[in-house]
């Protein structure tokens, strides 16, 4: 059982905007960043947002994030056919252990 | 540039014992630097989500998955550039894909990401 809760799917057809949520608590999202990676079929993840809005370098500005109390979402405009892929959100725990790692369950964001 | 590569066995019998070798090169985990670096674990079931396991800093300090911390072990060998995750007793539930990735943190613990990540190693479990 994941520790951050995202929906399992969501879609969306090319050039619409589609958002992506991503629920924890006081203990992770409520006190941690928040990062974002997109898994392409058949692919590593790759980092797609870190410290809840920042894109690394190469990352289109199509992609943005904001995280407010112990939530996240994560916002893909002008929807391409190639950003069909799996979204997870990350964040660290405090709660447990001195601090431990925390998936979301994923989303699969499909294009129509 | 950082990389990252994982290595070991495709198969594995149940109760046996997992050992996967991160090779990685383009950073260094000793503890002369002062940035908070760290090579983590992460596995993908097949069809289903991302699962942390484990995660060992430059300084040593270990971080293990609650639920999985009796049967985790990770180590660094920084001379050779490699990182060591042990998983004891393994069972077919236990079929994955296994990542490890580097972490470079922020300004804490837990404010940076898994920002470069390895291509994953298929470990099937199974008599």
């Amino acid at each position: 059982q994941s520790v951050l809760t995202q929906p399992p799917s969501a879609s969306g057809t090319p050039g619409q905007m589609v958002t992506i949520s991503c629920s924890g608590s006081r203990s992770n999202i409520g006190s941690a960043t928040v990062n974002w990676y997109q898994q392409l079929p058949g692919t590593a993840p790759k980092l797609l947002i870190y410290s809840n809005s920042q894109r690394p370098s190469g990352v289109p500005d199509r992609f943005s994030a904001s995280k407010s109390g112990t939530s996240a979402s994560l916002a893909i405009s002008g929807l391409q056919s190639e950003d069909e892929a799996d979204y997870y959100c990350e964040a660290w725990d405090e709660s447990l252990h001195g601090g431990v790692f925390g998936f979301g369950g994923g989303t699969k964001l499909t294009v129509l | 540039q950082i990389t990252l590569k994982e290595s070991g066995p495709t198969l594995v019998k149940p109760t046996q014992t997992l050992t996967l070798t991160c090779t990685f090169s383009g950073f260094s985990l000793s503890t002369d630097v002062v940035d908070i670096v760290g090579v983590g674990w992460i596995r993908q079931p097949p069809g289903k989500a991302l699962e942390w396991l484990a995660l060992i800093y430059r300084n040593d300090d270990k971080r293990y998955s609650p639920s999985l911390k009796s049967r985790l072990t990770i180590t660094k060998d920084t001379s050779k550039k490699q990182v060591v995750l042990t998983m004891a007793d393994m069972d077919p539930v236990d079929t994955a894909t296994y990542y490890c990735a580097h972490r470079r943190e922020g300004y804490s613990y837990g404010s940076g990401a898994f920002d470069i990540w390895g291509q994953g190693t298929m470990v099937t479990v199974a008599s």
